[in-house]
Order: structure tokens, then C-alpha cells, then sequence
């Protein structure tokens, strides 16, 4: 069965410092995509970085690198030199090839302490 | 360019009734995607749409319908609420859900309420 795990319900950081959310992933299939998503207290989701299972390279995007390791089936998104703006849900996302849903985590609540 | 868009923003229901959301796709974006997220846990896959035909389906009941327009603009059914429909409902929009990479973009959503 495909599967995502956030097993952080709620994180605290403080500005300025770098955080690591958890993401660990369940499937079978040799080809699929991980996805991370900010969700702000208005509700609409935020895409902010993609994993591919056969990049060789970790993605960045800014200030947000994804730490993939695939024997370990983990992605955990790092975000370096938090602001108060991040503050917010963060879920992590699966998609495998062949079908057409997104298979979603119970998201962790980060809050940046000022 | 206009994001993906929903309405209405908020709705209000009562238990037995039927319920139509409607969502615009991004210009030039030819696949939708419905979600539902109860509070406090992740958006759930209900539907997925790409030229107008029926791609993927979650698990869902079957009082959960949708459709694809011409436009590409989607409207998700909902009939016989129950109590546990409310949620917030979110669309998304892609431009092609046959390509490894592809990333969707989300609408605001709409906050359903059944009393």
C-alpha cells in the first residue's frame, strides 16, 4: 500500500535558525514523484519543492532543500534561516506513475518563534 | 495570470442536501483535481479530470459526482450530505498528469459545512 508519514504534529523553530520536517514514504513502485506543499492558515496549498525517484541530485529551491534518501524511503524537507512567514502547515506528497492521485501526510504545524 | 479558482468560498448546508462546487482551471491547464481535507488531517484524492474524461477516482461514496467542461473548468456533486462532508474542498489544476513531473497547483478551496 503507498503511504505517507509525517510523525511531527507540531514543530518549533526560531527565526533565522534551519529546521527539518520529517517525511517518510511506502511504495512499491520504482517510479514516483514526492511533493512538499505550505499550507497558510487561508487554506490554499503552496507547492515548494519536488523529488523525483530518479534524481540523482537532493532539489532545492531556495530556501528549501529536500534531503531524499531513498533506501531509507525518506524526504525531509529542510528549511534554512526560518521566518515568521513560514509559519504554517507543511505536507508531503506522493505521486507514483501510473495513477493520477496524490496521496498526501497529516502535515506538521511549524511555528517560527520570533 | 488568474490562479485556480473556487466557489463559492464558504457554503452553508444542511444534512440530506446536495451541494455543487465549481472550480476554474490555470489558462491552458487541462486536468482538475479534487481533494477533500477534514480538519487537521491531509488533503484526501476524490477525483481527477484531464480532457474531460475521468482519469482517477479516491474512495469515495457514490453521492460523490464530478465533471469536466469544454473549458476545463470542473464541477464536483455532492448529494445526500452527511455531517462528516464537511471539509474544506480543494481543487487543483495541472497541464498534463500523463508527465512524471507534474506539478498541480491549488485553488483556495471551498469551506463546506453540513449541520
Amino acid at each position: 500500500a503507498q503511504k505517507i508519514t509525517q510523525t511531527q504534529p507540531g514543530m518549533f523553530v526560531q527565526e533565522k535558525e534551519a529546521v527539518t520536517l520529517d517525511c517518510t514514504y511506502d511504495t512499491s513502485d520504482p517510479s514516483y514523484g514526492l511533493f512538499w506543499y505550505k499550507q497558510p492558515s487561508s487554506g490554499e496549498m503552496i507547492f515548494l519543492i519536488y523529488q523525483g525517484s530518479y534524481d540523482q541530485q537532493n532539489a532545492t529551491e531556495g530556501r528549501y532543500s529536500l534531503n531524499f534518501q531513498k533506501a531509507r524511503k525518506s524526504a525531509n524537507l529542510v528549511i534554512s534561516a526560518s521566518q515568521l512567514g513560514d509559519s504554517a502547515m507543511y505536507f508531503c506528497a506522493m505521486r507514483t506513475s501510473g495513477t493520477y492521485k496524490y496521496i498526501f501526510g497529516t502535515g506538521t504545524r511549524l511555528k517560527v518563534l520570533a | 495570470d488568474a490562479g485556480v479558482t473556487q466557489s463559492p468560498t464558504h457554503l452553508i448546508k444542511t444534512r440530506g442536501q446536495h451541494v455543487t462546487l465549481r472550480c476554474s482551471p490555470i489558462s491552458g491547464h487541462k486536468s482538475v483535481s479534487w481533494y477533500q481535507q477534514v480538519l487537521g488531517q491531509g488533503p484526501q484524492f476524490i477525483f481527477q479530470y484531464y480532457e474531460k474524461e475521468e482519469r482517477g477516482r479516491g474512495n469515495f461514496p457514490d453521492r460523490f459526482s464530478a465533471r469536466q467542461f469544454p473549458n476545463y473548468s470542473s464541477e464536483l456533486n455532492v448529494n445526500a450530505l452527511l455531517l462528516g462532508d464537511s471539509a474544506l474542498y480543494l481543487c487543483a489544476s495541472s497541464s498534463n498528469p500523463d508527465r512524471s513531473y507534474n506539478e498541480q497547483f491549488f485553488g483556495p478551496g471551498t469551506r463546506l459545512t453540513v449541520l
